[in-house]
């Protein structure tokens, strides 16, 4: 079955830090992988994809993401976090081919302390 | 990107009623798909609503209890049947960006609790 793992809940990160939440998948082919953040009471908003090309991409918010295609890894960073950051993650894939339906990690919890 | 708009953004419901929620995108999409959040849960797919067709559901939800409408390009509703607590949840509506490769907008989901 396919799927998307987050292996980290939560994520504690102090300010100023550099933050990376997990994300893997078990997707055949070479799926596209994306991030979400939602904040407390929204909606989801796209932070970030992976298509093709570069492993590193750059995304909202100053967050990016680096893809591992041996280790079908495609976990977020970023380089210095900032207390506006605490809110739930997602890592989600789309099969190529696929219609347009998201298969979604469970969410991480990041949490940004002063 | 698209902008949607849903409504009621939450609401508190009886064990046994109904309630629809609509879904209003600011421009014409084809497909338009219904998520399910339940608390502290990950989003799960529930339907995909094509116009001018029949919804496609995914594997446990069925039309009888989550009939979906979809009768133009920008718009369209989910009604949560019969509801129990079971159904507390957050129903969200998203449409996909141009192409395969597009990302999906969210509207800013409805939060259901049904006592």
């Amino acid at each position: 079955a396919q799927s998307v793992a987050q292996p980290e809940d939560q994520v504690n990160v102090a300010e100023g830090n550099p933050l990376t939440v997990k994300c893997t998948y078990s997707v055949s082919g070479n799926p596209y992988l994306f991030w979400y953040v939602q904040y407390p009471n929204r909606g989801l908003q796209f932070l970030l994809k992976y298509i093709t090309g570069d492993n590193l991409v750059k995304g909202s918010y100053g967050f990016e993401a680096e893809f591992n295609k041996s280790q079908t890894s495609f976990h977020l960073k970023k380089p210095s976090a900032l207390v506006s950051d605490s809110a739930l993650y997602f890592c989600a894939v789309r099969p190529r081919g696929s219609q347009g339906n998201l298969i979604f990690g469970k969410g991480t919890k990041l949490s940004v302390k002063p | 990107s698209a902008v949607i708009s849903q409504k009621p953004s939450r609401d508190i419901c009886q064990r046994g009623t109904s309630l629809t929620i609509q879904c209003q995108v600011d421009s014409q999409v084809t497909m338009m798909f219904w998520y399910r959040q339940q608390p502290g849960q990950s989003l799960t797919l529930i339907a995909t609503a094509n116009q001018g067709s029949e919804a496609t559901y995914e594997s446990g939800f069925v039309i009888d209890k989550f009939p979906i409408s979809r009768p133009n390009l920008t718009f369209s509703t989910l009604t949560v049947s019969n509801m129990s607590p079971e159904d507390s949840s957050i129903y969200l509506c998203s449409v996909r960006g141009d192409g395969e490769t597009g990302e999906l907008f969210f509207g800013e989901g409805s939060r259901l609790t049904v006592l």
